[in-house]
């Protein structure tokens, strides 16, 4: 099993980044998939979910409206679009496998510059 | 919004037993969930339903959760287990989910 982030990177505030999430070693399209970041500093914050064929999304209260959770089963893969980013995202971003977070990648850097 | 709340520390020395709270209103009818990050490296499932245990994960690891409160208890800590703990868990709709604000475990 196991999950594999790209896509962090440098971007100004305002901008736009999109999050990507290999997915291998298990049937991708039978779990619930989640976002979670920690910002520096900070403790861990869930971001937002994803059931297993994307008719339910929840997100946090601070980045509803601003983020998209998606997935592509075909491709093994999900996705998290920011947009209107904030120097607060700033963060290292995981993705976990389940809502309940059984497995998780290595993260991906998100540095939102003003 | 729902709130999870864990001390921000707690220290013991090598072999005694180190206990972890978790506070919310939920947590009698929502699970907790419990993840030990360690620096420089992805958080890791240590408990899952309130108590029980990944494989793995040692058995001095455990669960349990009385009323609002839910406890991850280490007995005969090691100093390999330091680093940060957090509890996790839904609101009461169970579409919203909440870490607690983590807690620093030193041992030595």
């Amino acid at each position: 099993v196991q999950l594999v982030e790209s896509g962090g990177g440098l971007v100004q505030r305002g901008g736009s980044l999109r999050l990507s999430c290999a997915a291998s070693g298990f049937t991708f399209s039978g779990f619930w998939m989640s976002w979670v970041r920690r910002a520096p500093g900070k403790g861990l914050e869930w971001v937002a979910n994803i059931n297993q064929d994307g008719s339910e999304k929840y997100y946090v209260d601070s980045v509803e409206g601003r983020f998209t959770v998606s997935r592509d089963n075909a491709k093994n893969s999900l996705y998290l679009q920011m947009n209107s980013l904030r120097a607060e995202d700033t963060a290292v971003y995981y993705c976990a496998r389940g809502a309940y977070l059984y497995v998780w990648g290595q993260g991906t850097t998100v540095t939102v510059s003003s | 919004s729902y709130e999870l709340t864990q001390p921000p520390s707690v220290s013991v020395s090598p072999g005694q037993t180190a206990r972890i709270t978790c506070s919310g209103d939920a947590l009698p009818k929502k699970y907790a969930y419990w993840y030990q990050q360690k620096s420089g490296q992805a958080p890791a499932l240590v408990i899952y339903e309130g108590s029980k245990r990944p494989s793995g994960i040692p058995d001095r690891f455990s669960g349990s959760t009385s009323g609002t409160v839910a406890t991850l208890t280490i007995s005969g800590a090691q100093v390999e287990d330091e680093g940060d703990f957090y509890c996790y868990s839904a609101d009461s709709s169970g579409n919203h989910w909440v870490f607690g604000g983590g807690t620093k475990l030193t041992v030595l």
